[in-house]
């Protein structure tokens, strides 16, 4: 069946580069996507990529694939304390209709 | 351009009871997805409407049902509530053709005692 697995926790200091990671099971994955979610908060669409393209770059944001082994990738450079929040990978299917999110990746960034 | 709103934002029922939750989508958009998300998890896909009708269903039981309108606004409701529906609700809507890119509202807290 679909899933997407995340880590839980990541813990960087302020000034570094954060990585945060997902694999997926659905090969049939069209569209990968992060968001970001805030305390209280809907949640915030940061960045997505096609299953075609290998890497995507926005900024501070730069988003891997490899396709082959069903592995995202989310690197925030300079991470700042505004950066703190929690991180869901999810993908969307061929027909685009039904997003399946992960778990979501706990960003702590300390001053 | 006005994004996802929702309302209401928090809401306190007893099992058993029905609720109604309310989605404004952002302007242009004519696709509406509702999720649920408990405590400490990802959300998870109820429905997707689409010109009104249901577009795609998520492992949800009946209970759960929705509406859009002409206006592309949307409704969820929730029949005999039960205790693990507490979660946040949350809308997103998104313009058909371009279904990658969806908004979400701030969400409805919705909790059951």
């Amino acid at each position: 069946g679909e899933d997407v697995e995340q880590s839980l926790f990541l813990s960087v200091r302020e000034g570094d580069s954060s990585v945060i990671n997902c694999t997926y099971t659905d090969s049939s994955s069209t569209y990968l996507y992060w968001y970001k979610q805030e305390p209280g908060a809907g949640l915030q669409l940061l960045t997505y990529i096609f299953s075609n393209m290998d890497m995507k770059q926005d900024q501070r944001l730069t988003v891997l694939l490899n396709k082959k082994d069903k592995h995202l990738s989310l690197r925030i450079a300079d991470t700042q304390t505004g950066d703190s929040a929690i991180y869901f990978c999810a993908e969307t299917n061929t027909g685009g209709f039904k997003t399946i999110f992960g778990a979501g990746t706990r960003l702590f960034v300390k001053a | 351009e006005t994004g996802v709103t929702q309302s209401p934002t928090h809401l306190i029922k007893t099992r058993g009871q029905q609720v109604t939750l309310r989605c404004s989508s952002q302007s242009g958009h004519n696709t509406v997805s509702w999720y649920q998300q408990a405590l400490g998890q990802g959300p998870q896909f109820i429905f997707q409407y689409y010109r009104e009708e249901e577009n795609g269903r998520g492992n949800f039981p009946p209970r759960f049902s929705g509406l859009q309108f002409p206006n592309y606004s949307s409704e969820l409701n929730v029949n005999a509530l039960e205790l693990d529906d507490s979660a946040l609700y949350l809308c997103a809507s998104s313009r058909q053709g371009a279904d990658y890119e969806q908004y979400f509202g701030p969400g409805t807290r919705l909790t059951v005692t």
